[in-house]
Formats: structure tokens, sequence, C-alpha cells
């Protein structure tokens, strides 16, 4: 099974404040790597999906990078809310037809 | 709406007694999974559908059943559950290749077996 680790596993930032975190993942047989947000009694909502070496997405105050030669994407989020306060989950898709999840970086954001 | 409906949102039940947790999508997804979520560990795929009558086990497939009869119904079913079994379950479909396409899920069942 392989092995994908998030970091930190929380993070308690002040609103305004910019943050990141990092997703790891096995380098070698990538396919494809997801990012999903998921709030408390809701379901994980996909934010990404990123395939390519040097990818780079944004939706909103909200973007991605992705290093598949290191197996590692950063999540970014700019100017935090209340509102982005939810367990941020990545996913590694390798040769298999499944999605290895790792057990997310939760974020709290204080107003 | 589009979106992954599964039944019941809450579920307490005894040891042994068989339970059926469903799932449906109307997104004409091909591709369909279940997976269970418990503390300290991320979603752990129990099984998959690639289509019709197509099912896989996933990585934790022990004490469990599913079928895909039709497109849209994915149900898990739990002949005889055991309170290891006691986790939150989503269901999640997409458009194959599954990797490509991010998932929708359900809105979660939590199941405690007692």
């Amino acid at each position: 099974i392989l092995n994908v680790e998030q970091s930190p596993q929380s993070l308690h930032v002040q609103e305004g404040d910019s943050t990141n975190f990092t997703c790891s993942f096995p380098s070698s047989n990538f396919y494809a790597l997801h990012w999903y947000r998921w709030e408390t009694a809701k379901s994980p909502e996909a934010l990404f999906v990123m395939t390519l070496n040097g990818d780079e997405k944004k939706k909103g105050r909200i973007s991605a990078t992705l290093n598949t030669k290191e197996g590692y994407s950063y999540l970014y989020i700019k100017g935090s809310q209340p509102e982005d306060s939810a367990t941020y989950l990545c996913a590694d898709g390798g040769a298999t037809n499944k999605l290895i999840f790792g057990t997310g970086t939760l974020l709290a954001v204080q107003p | 709406e589009a979106q992954v409906t599964q039944n019941p949102r809450y579920l307490i039940t005894v040891t042994g007694k068989k339970l059926t947790v469903t799932c449906s999508q109307n997104m004409n997804h091909e591709y369909m999974s279940w997976y269970r979520q418990d503390p300290g560990l991320g979603l752990r795929q129990i099984y998959y559908s690639m289509n019709v009558e197509v099912t896989d086990k996933g990585d934790v497939p022990e004490g469990y059943k599913v079928s895909r009869k039709e497109k849209r119904n994915f149900p898990l079913i739990l002949e005889s559950p055991s309170p290891n079994q006691t986790s939150l379950y989503f269901c999640a479909s997409s458009f194959p290749p599954p990797l490509h396409y991010g998932y929708t899920f359900g809105s979660g069942t939590r199941l405690t077996v007692v």
C-alpha cells in the first residue's frame, strides 16, 4: 500500500493569515494527485485533480502545486477566512484504480 | 442537483444483524466506491466498481459485500456486523478513469455496532 503523508496534522491561524500545508507521496508510479476539502458534518468535496509535474491550480484564494519527481504537493490558502476551516485531504493515485488518502490537515481559522 | 445519496445517515445495530447501506448517484458515473473513515487513519477503500456487474476488493474488504446490478446503485452489505465495523462510511462516484476526475462523495453513514 502506498503511503501518503500530510503535514501538519492540524493548524490554527488567525483570519487574514496565509497558510500552506504539504502532501508527500511515493514518486514512483505516479498517476494523479487529488485535494479535497472536508467540512465537519459534511462530505469531502473535490478541490483539485493534478496530473502533470509542475502543475499549478487555483480556485479563488486556494491554490496547489505539484512536484511528481520529488513526491510532494503544496496547498496554499491566501488570506484565510473562518469559512476555510475544514480538514484538507490529499490522495495519491498510482498505477491502480484507487486513491490512497492521507489522514488530512485540520485547519482552524480564528476570527 | 448532481449528488450521491446515502442512507441511512446514522445507524446503531447489534452484532450479527445483517444490514445494508444504500448508495445511489444521479450523474451516470461508471465508477463507484465505498470507503470507511476511522480516527487517525485516512479514508480506506472497501470495494469499488468500474461498471455494472464489475466489482473489486479494495484495501479492507473483509466482512463486507457489494453488488452493482444497476449503474446508479451500489449498496454495501454487512452480512454479520461486528463491533470493529463501527465507523463512518462514505460512498463515492466518478467518471472513468477515476483518477482523472474528482470523486463526488455521499453525505456519509455513521454506523455503530454494539
